[in-house]
């Protein structure tokens, strides 16, 4: 049973448009919410993210939304650019005391077309 | 440059062999996890050590055995593993209080013949 959900496996936007990245959860429990960037043969690198006490999270280009009654989140990239060409991981987790444990999505492959 | 380096990068191995994947971190993190990669699947976590005390196994099947001797190294021994075991193995590292987030390595890409 997946609990971070990732339906797009692929998505392509003209460079300079708006990139919508889309990521649904199950577990309630979640309350932290992070979105990956992964390049070919490396390892993801953190891009951004939102607590679940926000709805909201900027940062530059790259802005995160959170819609708690419909366990949904959003990454905007605005404008896309050729260099954003990736797969992007969605990624939760439900905060205790002690170690976060992450739950990533299958990914998103964004392909920006120049 | 992401602060957690992994070695190998590639490795084949036979399903008879033994052998180790390294992980190391210079971030100051005092938890570190494995996770594996599997082509059009989550990353799964696979093992979380905090403090160099392992508190997470995930079903993982005994042929990998981590090992954590200080802060800032992270082992996996392979042994008698499986054609399905073929995969990325990411370390990542992070801190336990504070901002939450995990730091990954590259990554070794495990082939397993």
């Amino acid at each position: 049973d997946q609990q971070v959900k990732q339906n797009s496996p692929s998505l392509s936007v003209q460079e300079g448009r708006i990139s919508i990245l889309n990521c649904d959860y199950t577990n309630s429990m979640f309350d932290y919410f992070l979105w990956y960037k992964k390049y070919p043969a490396e390892g993801p690198t953190f891009l951004i993210s939102i607590s679940s006490i926000k709805d909201k999270n900027e940062d530059g280009r790259f802005t995160v939304f959170l819609n708690k009654s419909a366990k949904h989140l959003s990454l905007h990239i605005v404008p896309s650019q050729p260099g954003d060409s990736a797969v992007y991981f969605c990624a939760a987790s439900a905060t205790n005391f002690g170690n976060e444990k992450l739950t990533f999505g299958t990914g998103t492959r964004l392909t920006i077309i120049p | 440059e992401t602060g957690v380096t992994q070695t190998p990068r590639h490795l084949v191995m036979g399903m008879t062999n033994k052998k180790s994947l390294k992980c190391e971190q210079h971030l100051g993190h005092n938890a570190m996890y494995w996770y594996k990669q599997s082509a059009k699947k989550p990353l799964e976590l696979m093992f979380v050590y905090s403090l160099e005390e392992r508190v997470e196994n995930n079903s993982v099947p005994s042929r990998f055995s981590p090992e954590c001797p200080n802060s800032s190294h992270l082992f996996l021994h392979l042994h008698t593993l499986q054609p399905e075991d073929s995969a990325l193995y990411l370390c990542a590292s992070s801190q336990e209080t504070g901002p939450i987030g995990a730091f990954f390595g590259q990554g070794t890409r495990l082939t397993v013949v």
